[in-house]
């Protein structure tokens, strides 16, 4: 069964460095996510992508975060210049549309701890 | 997105089938119901979805009332590897804006 793969699936970082975090997406999926979940609490949306471009994004999706999709099949969480506060799991998502399918899969996720 | 209202908590013994309420009273006519679910930290686990009718695949059957204002997630045979939490969420179907809003959910602990 295809699957959402993330990379890496812990990294450990000091304040203020960049992180980019790493997701394939399912193959012939056109709408890739980002959520977060901090430890005991929700998950949370953090951006939307389609057709090259973010379609919709949340509070938290600030100017230190980006999101880019560099080819075909890679598609990229940075978060600029990290703080204690964004430790947390993050979830890379992706779905197709009514031909491919419109259900949201998720990947098993990448745990970010900011020191 | 539609709100929805979910028990936080449930027990259900090993084997024996598990139902997972969810009130929706504020669906729109084009919202489906999706539910998920999170065993520990792993990401979000797909488990079904509908409209207005039933829907049963190899994990759950989706109950729907008639007039779409709650809904019934069944595990028909519970066992210890199904204690996770459980999501149920409305959204839209389609659209460049559809995305998944996850409230609290429902920790269901299957008991041996």
């Amino acid at each position: 069964e295809p699957e959402v793969t993330q990379t890496p699936s812990h990294q450990v970082t000091q304040m203020g460095q960049e992180v980019i975090l790493r997701c394939v997406p399912i193959s012939n999926h056109l709408y890739f996510y980002w959520y977060r979940q901090i430890l005991g609490q929700k998950v949370e949306f953090l951006v939307s992508f389609y057709n090259n471009e973010i379609s919709e994004k949340s509070e938290i999706f600030d100017d230190q975060f980006s999101v880019e999709r560099p080819d075909g099949s890679n598609f990229t969480l940075k978060i600029r210049s990290t703080k204690l506060e964004d430790s947390a799991m993050y979830f890379c998502a992706s779905r197709g549309d009514r031909v491919r399918g419109n259900t949201i899969y998720f990947g098993e996720g990448s745990w970010l701890t900011v020191v | 997105d539609a709100k929805t209202t979910q028990p936080t908590s449930m027990d259900c013994a090993e084997g024996r089938a598990a139902n997972l309420p969810c009130n929706h009273s504020t669906i729109s006519g084009n919202e489906y119901v999706y539910w998920y679910r999170q065993i520990h930290s792993q990401g979000p686990q797909y488990i079904i979805h509908g409209l207005k009718n039933n829907e049963t695949n190899e994990m759950a059957s989706l109950i729907i009332t008639e007039d779409r204002k709650s809904s019934t997630l069944i595990l028909p045979h519970a066992t210890l590897r199904d204690t996770a939490v459980y999501y149920c969420i409305v959204t839209i179907s389609s659209g460049s804006a559809r995305q998944l809003t996850f409230g609290s959910g429902t920790q269901l602990t299957v008991l041996p």
